[in-house]
């Protein structure tokens, strides 16, 4: 167990509609960024919030955008879903008081499909 | 459709053997690498990670191993059991001090 956790766990959308996705990180961990994971494939890198900005973001359409709020935890929101949307979304907080590359404690995804 | 796994590198062993999965990265700049286990239906979780001024580093049944000359890096599992039956991610940082670059994944099968 990471304590990080995410909901819904499961969710089926229609395409064009807009879903959020939410987090909460681990106690103390003021970092938190998301993932996608296609079946079979490994985990692409969003973006990532740090003290509630945008701190980085990876190679994602604007339709994806995310929020952090003061007690870190953290939303997905897609807009205008496409069937390529399909797939496991991943929040991954880091501890340590400013950002770096380090262990990231993973929850364990909300899978999104899109029909 | 298209089948899980089809493209995925698979490694099966019996049970009681060592596993040694292997990963090629490709940014020179990756100064951070780390192996993640995946299980079915579950975020990945964190094994064993090291940095590039190390070349070896062992934890509990884990060993990693970074060749930086040709970009390699290897997950040694020492007697290897059921548990550990997953699929097992490298991924490195390229420099970036904000994300990590995850490769495709290897299904470890273990054999009872």
């Amino acid at each position: 167990e990471t304590g990080v956790t995410q909901s819904p766990t499961h969710l089926i959308k229609t395409r064009g509609q807009q879903v959020t996705l939410r987090c909460s990180s681990q106690s103390g961990h003021n970092t938190v960024s998301w993932y996608q994971q296609a079946l079979g494939q490994g985990p692409q890198f969003i973006f990532q919030y740090y003290r509630e900005e945008e701190n980085g973001r990876g190679n994602f359409p604007p339709r994806f955008s995310g929020l952090q709020f003061p007690n870190y935890s953290s939303e997905l929101n897609v807009n205008a879903l496409e069937l390529d949307d399909s797939a496991l979304y991943l929040c991954a907080s880091t501890p340590g008081g400013r950002p770096s590359t380090g262990e990231l404690f993973f929850g364990e995804g909300s899978r999104l499909t899109v029909l | 459709g298209e089948s899980v796994g089809l493209h995925l590198p698979t490694l099966s062993v019996q049970e009681g053997d060592n596993s040694i999965i292997n990963c090629a990265y490709s940014n020179s700049a990756s100064d951070y690498f780390i192996w993640y286990k995946q299980e079915s239906g579950k975020g990945p979780q964190f094994i064993i990670d090291i940095r590039s001024n190390m070349d070896k580093r062992q934890g509990q049944r884990v060993t990693v191993l970074l060749n930086k000359t040709v970009k390699h890096l290897s997950l040694q599992i020492a007697a290897t059991q059921p548990g550990d039956s997953a699929v097992y991610f490298c991924a490195e940082n390229g420099g970036s001090n904000y994300k990590l670059t995850f490769g495709k994944g290897t299904l470890l099968t273990v054999n009872p």
